[in-house]
């Protein structure tokens, strides 16, 4: 089973941020927090992943509470070709190789 | 990031025929390659883990006789879903990774069974 939570779908208007919370209580200190977005027919990309330090790239920003027990992607200024269902993940990064568990995640609507 | 390839990216087949998936790493040699189905409206369900030259370890449920599994290199991973029925029809999507870093989809292949 899924180790997040995440609301079911959330809107934006296009050009604003977009903030897509988390929760992982259950997060263990080896699991990163992983999140994926799929579009419509798509398989899944990556956006960002993180372990406790807040996290930028070119795509989005990711922010991890101190306790670990949460965290927000964010969409700096959503545009409509950000409509997606969002996945947040926590994986546990070992030796070997474990798959993805994904949950329902959140349908993200960008709206003109 | 690094790009995952499926092909063919959909299929339409007669019911009781084979039908064969693959999954390729187009700039990596992935050690690991997943397999997933998705059904509409539904997240993504894990079918399997493809080890490079040894046997697919399949998730609960999951009939390994009916979804083959080769992964002969490092770069494809292949799936065949064996004498196919309607209820088979679905997203197959796979993904690869290196060892213990990212991983990354396909685009994904979409199986439609008469």
């Amino acid at each position: 089973d899924a180790k997040t939570t995440q609301p079911t779908s959330m809107d934006c208007a296009e050009g604003r941020a977009a903030n897509l919370p988390c929760n992982h209580s259950t997060i263990s200190g080896n699991e990163y927090v992983y999140w994926y977005r799929q579009i419509h027919s798509q398989g899944p990309q990556y956006i960002i992943h993180g372990l406790k330090n807040n996290e930028t790239n070119e795509m989005a920003s990711l922010i991890i509470t101190e306790d670990r027990k949460s965290s927000t992607l964010i969409l700096p200024h959503a545009t409509l070709r950000d409509t997606a269902v969002y996945y947040c993940i926590v994986r546990e990064v070992t030796s070997g190789n474990t798959p993805l568990v994904f949950g329902k995640g959140t349908r993200l609507s960008v709206i003109a | 990031g690094a790009v995952v390839s499926q092909h063919p990216s959909w299929v339409i087949c007669k019911s009781g025929t084979s039908v064969k998936i693959e999954c390729r790493s187009l700039d990596f040699q992935a050690t690991t390659m997943f397999w997933y189905r998705q059904f509409p409206k539904q997240s993504l369900m894990l079918m399997a883990t493809s080890n490079e030259g040894s046997k697919a370890t399949y998730e609960q449920g999951v009939e390994k006789d009916k979804f083959l599994i080769n992964h002969a290199s490092l770069t494809l991973s292949t799936l065949t879903v064996t004498s196919a029925h309607p209820e088979d029809s679905s997203f197959y999507i796979c993904s690869a990774s290196r060892s213990t870093d990212t991983q990354y989809f396909g685009p994904g292949t979409r199986l439609t069974v008469l």
